[in-house]
C-alpha cells in the first residue's frame, strides 16, 4: 500500500533562513508520481509541483527547489530565503500507476510551516 | 478558467438534516475527486469519477453520504441525515488526465451541531 510520511509536523524559521522540508514515502509500484502542495491560512489547496518517478531531475522555481532522490524514496522541498508569506501547511502526495491508471493521491499529514519576521 | 468552484463556502447544519455539497469542475477535466480535511485524519479521499462514472468509493464513511456526477459540469456530494462528527472541510478536485496534477477547490466548510 501507499503511503507518505512527513515526519515534521511544525517548523518555526526566522525570514530569510533556508528550510527543507521532508517526504518519505512508500511504494511497490515502478511508475508513479509526486507533488507537493500548499495550503495558506485562507484555506486552498495550491498546487506546487508534480514529479514522475522517472525524472530525478532536481527542480528550481524561484526560491523553491525539489530535490528527488529514488535511492532514499525522498522528494524534499526547500525554500531558499523564506518569506512571512511562505508561512502555510505543506503536503507531500503520492499517486501510483497500476496497469496504465494513475490512482487518485495519497496525502501525507503535512508540515505546518511558520516564518517569522 | 475560473477554476474548481464550490459551494457553499460555509454550512452549518443541525444534526440530522440532510447537506448537498456542490462542485463545479474545471472544465476539460476528465477526473474529479472528493476529499475531507479534518484534524485527526487529515486528507482522505471519499470519491472519484472519471468522464462522470464513479470509479472508486471506497473512502466514503458510510451509506449516509453519497455522490453523484450528472453531467461533466457539475458534481454533489450528500450527507443524510448529518452527525456532528461529519464536520470538517470538504475539497471538491479536478484533474485533466490520469497522474496529473489535481486543482482544488476553496472547499466547504461543513459544521453539524
Amino acid at each position: 500500500a501507499q503511503k507518505v510520511t512527513q515526519a515534521q509536523t511544525e517548523i518555526s524559521v526566522v525570514e530569510k533562513e533556508d528550510v527543507t522540508l521532508d517526504c518519505v514515502y512508500e511504494t511497490r509500484d515502478t511508475t508513479y508520481y509526486l507533488f507537493w502542495y500548499k495550503q495558506p491560512p485562507s484555506g486552498e489547496l495550491v498546487f506546487l509541483i508534480r514529479r514522475n518517478s522517472f525524472d530525478e531531475q532536481n527542480e528550481i522555481s524561484g526560491r523553491y527547489s525539489w530535490n528527488f532522490q529514488k535511492s532514499t524514496s525522498s522528494f524534499n522541498f526547500t525554500i531558499t530565503a523564506s518569506q512571512v508569506v511562505d508561512s502555510a501547511v505543506y503536503f507531500c502526495a503520492l499517486s501510483e500507476v497500476t496497469s496504465g491508471s494513475a490512482r487518485q493521491l495519497t496525502f501525507g499529514s503535512g508540515t505546518q510551516l511558520t516564518v517569522l519576521p | 478558467d475560473a477554476g474548481v468552484i464550490q459551494s457553499p463556502r460555509h454550512e452549518v447544519t443541525e444534526m440530522g438534516q440532510e447537506v448537498t455539497l456542490r462542485c463545479k469542475p474545471i472544465s476539460g477535466h476528465d477526473y474529479l475527486f472528493w476529499y475531507r480535511q479534518t484534524m485527526m485524519r487529515g486528507l482522505e479521499l471519499l470519491i472519484y469519477f472519471n468522464n462522470n462514472v464513479p470509479i472508486d468509493d471506497s473512502g466514503m464513511p458510510e451509506d449516509r453520504f453519497s455522490a453523484k456526477m450528472p453531467n461533466a459540469s457539475f458534481s454533489t456530494l450528500k450527507i443524510q441525515p448529518s452527525e456532528p462528527r461529519d464536520s470538517a472541510v470538504y475539497f471538491c478536485a479536478s484533474s485533466f488526465n490520469e497522474g496529473t496534477e489535481a486543482f482544488f477547490g476553496q472547499g466547504t466548510r461543513l459544521t453539524v451541531v
